[in-house]
Protein backbone atom coordinates (compact mmCIF):
# COMPACT_ATOMS: atom_id res chain seq x y z
CA UNK A 1 0.00 0.00 0.00
CA UNK A 2 1.88 2.80 -1.32
CA UNK A 3 1.75 6.38 1.44
CA UNK A 4 2.83 9.50 0.94
CA UNK A 5 3.93 11.83 3.81
CA UNK A 6 4.92 15.62 3.16
CA UNK A 7 7.43 17.48 5.09
CA UNK A 8 8.92 21.63 5.08
CA UNK A 9 8.66 24.51 7.22
CA UNK A 10 5.31 25.18 8.29
CA UNK A 11 6.25 28.93 7.85
CA UNK A 12 7.87 30.68 4.97
CA UNK A 13 8.74 34.72 4.80
CA UNK A 14 7.12 36.88 1.95
CA UNK A 15 9.32 36.64 -0.92
CA UNK A 16 11.12 33.86 -0.14
CA UNK A 17 11.11 30.18 -1.41
CA UNK A 18 8.36 27.30 -0.30
CA UNK A 19 10.34 24.00 0.16
CA UNK A 20 8.70 20.84 0.76
CA UNK A 21 9.64 17.37 0.00
CA UNK A 22 7.19 14.30 -0.45
CA UNK A 23 8.56 10.57 0.58
CA UNK A 24 6.69 7.98 -0.87
CA UNK A 25 6.74 4.68 1.13
CA UNK A 26 5.53 1.16 -0.12
CA UNK A 27 6.33 1.35 -3.32
CA UNK A 28 8.73 2.32 -6.26
CA UNK A 29 8.59 6.23 -7.42
CA UNK A 30 9.50 4.82 -10.63
CA UNK A 31 7.46 4.51 -13.55
CA UNK A 32 4.59 6.66 -12.65
CA UNK A 33 3.80 10.64 -12.29
CA UNK A 34 3.98 12.87 -8.63
CA UNK A 35 1.97 15.49 -8.45
CA UNK A 36 1.40 18.97 -5.95
CA UNK A 37 -1.78 20.57 -5.05
CA UNK A 38 -2.30 23.11 -2.60
CA UNK A 39 -5.95 24.55 -1.16
CA UNK A 40 -5.82 28.22 0.75
CA UNK A 41 -7.89 28.34 3.80
CA UNK A 42 -11.66 27.96 3.22
CA UNK A 43 -11.08 27.45 -0.57
CA UNK A 44 -10.68 24.92 -3.41
CA UNK A 45 -7.92 22.60 -4.50
CA UNK A 46 -5.42 23.98 -6.96
CA UNK A 47 -3.26 21.46 -9.14
CA UNK A 48 0.49 22.82 -9.26
CA UNK A 49 1.86 20.66 -11.44
CA UNK A 50 3.96 17.26 -11.77
CA UNK A 51 7.08 15.40 -12.19
CA UNK A 52 7.93 11.84 -13.88
CA UNK A 53 10.10 10.10 -12.42
CA UNK A 54 12.19 10.23 -14.97
CA UNK A 55 12.64 13.83 -14.50
CA UNK A 56 9.93 15.34 -16.95
CA UNK A 57 7.91 17.75 -15.20
CA UNK A 58 4.40 19.54 -16.57
CA UNK A 59 3.72 22.87 -14.17
CA UNK A 60 -0.33 25.07 -13.81
CA UNK A 61 0.66 27.95 -15.87
CA UNK A 62 -0.61 30.46 -13.50
CA UNK A 63 2.39 29.35 -11.80
CA UNK A 64 5.18 28.29 -14.12
CA UNK A 65 7.44 31.13 -13.96
CA UNK A 66 7.58 29.93 -10.06
CA UNK A 67 7.42 26.59 -9.63
CA UNK A 68 10.19 23.51 -9.18
CA UNK A 69 9.50 20.35 -8.84
CA UNK A 70 12.15 17.57 -8.74
CA UNK A 71 13.00 14.16 -7.81
CA UNK A 72 15.47 11.82 -5.98
CA UNK A 73 14.54 8.08 -6.95
CA UNK A 74 17.88 7.50 -4.99
CA UNK A 75 15.33 8.13 -1.63
CA UNK A 76 12.36 7.79 -3.82
CA UNK A 77 11.45 11.17 -2.66
CA UNK A 78 10.18 14.18 -4.61
CA UNK A 79 9.99 18.04 -3.99
CA UNK A 80 8.43 21.25 -4.54
CA UNK A 81 9.94 24.85 -4.64
CA UNK A 82 7.91 28.21 -5.10
CA UNK A 83 9.63 31.33 -5.09
CA UNK A 84 8.75 34.91 -3.97
CA UNK A 85 5.89 33.86 -2.03
CA UNK A 86 2.81 36.17 -0.97
CA UNK A 87 0.27 35.13 1.55
CA UNK A 88 -1.58 34.18 -1.20
CA UNK A 89 0.25 31.61 -1.18
CA UNK A 90 -0.61 30.29 2.33
CA UNK A 91 -2.50 26.93 1.83
CA UNK A 92 -2.58 23.13 2.62
CA UNK A 93 -0.26 21.53 0.11
CA UNK A 94 -0.91 18.33 -1.22
CA UNK A 95 1.41 15.26 -2.52
CA UNK A 96 -0.16 12.71 -5.00
CA UNK A 97 0.52 9.90 -7.00
CA UNK A 98 -0.73 10.86 -10.36
CA UNK A 99 -2.22 7.95 -13.08
CA UNK A 100 -1.77 9.25 -16.61
CA UNK A 101 -2.39 7.37 -19.76
CA UNK A 102 -5.07 7.41 -22.34
CA UNK A 103 -7.66 4.78 -24.02
CA UNK A 104 -8.86 5.48 -27.42
CA UNK A 105 -11.51 7.98 -26.35
CA UNK A 106 -9.60 10.26 -24.39
CA UNK A 107 -5.94 10.99 -22.11
CA UNK A 108 -6.84 10.64 -18.62
CA UNK A 109 -5.19 11.99 -15.64
CA UNK A 110 -6.34 11.93 -11.77
CA UNK A 111 -4.60 11.60 -8.45
CA UNK A 112 -4.88 8.51 -6.82
CA UNK A 113 -3.10 8.11 -3.47
CA UNK A 114 -2.84 11.54 -1.61
CA UNK A 115 -0.53 12.46 1.34
CA UNK A 116 -2.23 13.85 4.38
CA UNK A 117 -1.06 17.56 3.58
CA UNK A 118 0.86 19.87 5.13
CA UNK A 119 0.17 23.82 6.21
CA UNK A 120 2.43 26.09 4.96
CA UNK A 121 1.94 29.66 6.17
CA UNK A 122 3.33 32.98 4.35
CA UNK A 123 4.04 35.58 7.37
CA UNK A 124 6.61 38.04 8.39
CA UNK B 1 -7.90 27.79 -19.99
CA UNK B 2 -11.31 26.21 -19.34
CA UNK B 3 -13.64 26.13 -16.06
CA UNK B 4 -15.43 23.69 -14.22
CA UNK B 5 -18.55 24.68 -12.56
CA UNK B 6 -19.93 22.96 -9.88
CA UNK B 7 -22.89 24.19 -7.42
CA UNK B 8 -21.96 25.40 -3.78
CA UNK B 9 -24.04 23.40 -1.90
CA UNK B 10 -26.50 20.33 -1.89
CA UNK B 11 -28.25 19.33 0.73
CA UNK B 12 -30.17 15.94 1.00
CA UNK B 13 -31.74 13.87 3.66
CA UNK B 14 -30.29 10.48 4.96
CA UNK B 15 -31.41 7.49 2.31
CA UNK B 16 -32.10 10.37 -0.35
CA UNK B 17 -30.39 10.61 -3.87
CA UNK B 18 -27.77 13.52 -4.00
CA UNK B 19 -26.64 14.51 -7.07
CA UNK B 20 -23.83 16.86 -7.80
CA UNK B 21 -23.10 18.45 -11.15
CA UNK B 22 -19.86 20.06 -12.72
CA UNK B 23 -20.46 21.75 -15.94
CA UNK B 24 -17.59 22.38 -18.80
CA UNK B 25 -17.54 23.29 -22.31
CA UNK B 26 -14.44 20.77 -23.01
CA UNK B 27 -15.80 17.56 -20.49
CA UNK B 28 -17.30 15.91 -24.15
CA UNK B 29 -13.56 15.77 -25.02
CA UNK B 30 -11.83 14.59 -21.55
CA UNK B 31 -13.04 12.00 -18.96
CA UNK B 32 -14.03 13.22 -15.53
CA UNK B 33 -13.00 12.29 -11.73
CA UNK B 34 -14.74 12.95 -8.36
CA UNK B 35 -13.09 13.49 -5.48
CA UNK B 36 -14.54 13.27 -1.81
CA UNK B 37 -12.88 15.63 1.27
CA UNK B 38 -13.90 15.09 4.84
CA UNK B 39 -13.52 17.95 6.88
CA UNK B 40 -9.47 18.23 7.45
CA UNK B 41 -8.55 15.40 5.52
CA UNK B 42 -7.01 14.90 2.39
CA UNK B 43 -9.45 14.09 -0.77
CA UNK B 44 -10.36 10.78 -1.40
CA UNK B 45 -10.62 9.88 -5.46
CA UNK B 46 -14.34 8.25 -5.62
CA UNK B 47 -14.92 8.52 -9.11
CA UNK B 48 -12.62 8.14 -12.75
CA UNK B 49 -12.81 8.05 -16.33
CA UNK B 50 -16.77 9.48 -15.75
CA UNK B 51 -18.23 6.21 -13.98
CA UNK B 52 -15.92 4.11 -12.80
CA UNK B 53 -15.15 3.05 -9.28
CA UNK B 54 -12.00 2.78 -7.24
CA UNK B 55 -11.87 -0.33 -4.95
CA UNK B 56 -13.62 0.14 -1.59
CA UNK B 57 -15.49 2.74 -2.57
CA UNK B 58 -18.81 1.74 -1.73
CA UNK B 59 -21.32 1.15 -4.50
CA UNK B 60 -23.81 4.40 -3.77
CA UNK B 61 -21.20 6.21 -5.35
CA UNK B 62 -22.01 6.01 -8.85
CA UNK B 63 -20.37 8.98 -11.90
CA UNK B 64 -22.62 9.67 -15.68
CA UNK B 65 -21.84 11.99 -18.10
CA UNK B 66 -23.86 13.61 -20.79
CA UNK B 67 -22.63 16.42 -22.86
CA UNK B 68 -20.62 19.18 -21.23
CA UNK B 69 -22.04 18.22 -17.82
CA UNK B 70 -21.07 15.04 -15.76
CA UNK B 71 -22.96 13.91 -12.60
CA UNK B 72 -21.96 12.39 -9.68
CA UNK B 73 -24.56 10.55 -8.20
CA UNK B 74 -25.00 9.03 -4.66
CA UNK B 75 -28.18 6.85 -3.73
CA UNK B 76 -29.33 6.15 -0.34
CA UNK B 77 -26.65 9.19 1.03
CA UNK B 78 -25.48 8.27 4.74
CA UNK B 79 -24.57 10.97 7.20
CA UNK B 80 -20.89 9.40 6.81
CA UNK B 81 -21.35 11.27 3.06
CA UNK B 82 -21.06 14.95 4.22
CA UNK B 83 -18.24 16.04 2.63
CA UNK B 84 -17.19 18.93 0.15
CA UNK B 85 -17.11 16.85 -3.52
CA UNK B 86 -14.85 18.19 -6.17
CA UNK B 87 -15.02 17.53 -10.08
CA UNK B 88 -11.82 17.31 -12.22
CA UNK B 89 -10.52 17.43 -15.68
CA UNK B 90 -8.25 18.06 -17.73
CA UNK B 91 -6.58 20.75 -20.32
CA UNK B 92 -4.06 20.28 -22.14
CA UNK B 93 -2.25 17.76 -20.44
CA UNK B 94 -2.99 20.06 -17.18
CA UNK B 95 -5.31 19.11 -14.14
CA UNK B 96 -8.26 21.49 -13.46
CA UNK B 97 -10.76 21.21 -10.53
CA UNK B 98 -13.98 22.27 -9.99
CA UNK B 99 -14.58 25.03 -7.54
CA UNK B 100 -16.53 22.06 -5.24
CA UNK B 101 -19.92 21.29 -3.08
CA UNK B 102 -20.36 21.21 0.18
CA UNK B 103 -23.10 18.04 0.58
CA UNK B 104 -25.05 18.32 3.80
CA UNK B 105 -27.04 15.53 5.40
CA UNK B 106 -30.24 16.98 6.72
Amino acid sequence: QVQLQESGPGLVKPSETLSLTCTVSGGSITYYYWSWIRQPPGKGLEWIGYIYSSGSTNYNPSLKSRVTISVDTSKNQFSLKLNSVTAADTAVYFCAREVRGYTQLHYYYYMDVWGKGTTVTVSS
Amino acid sequence: SYELTQPPSVSVSPGQTARITCSGDELPKQYAYWYQQKSGQAPVLVIYKDSERPSGIPERFSGSSSGTTVTLTISGVQAEDEADYYCQSGDNSNVLFGGGTKLTVL
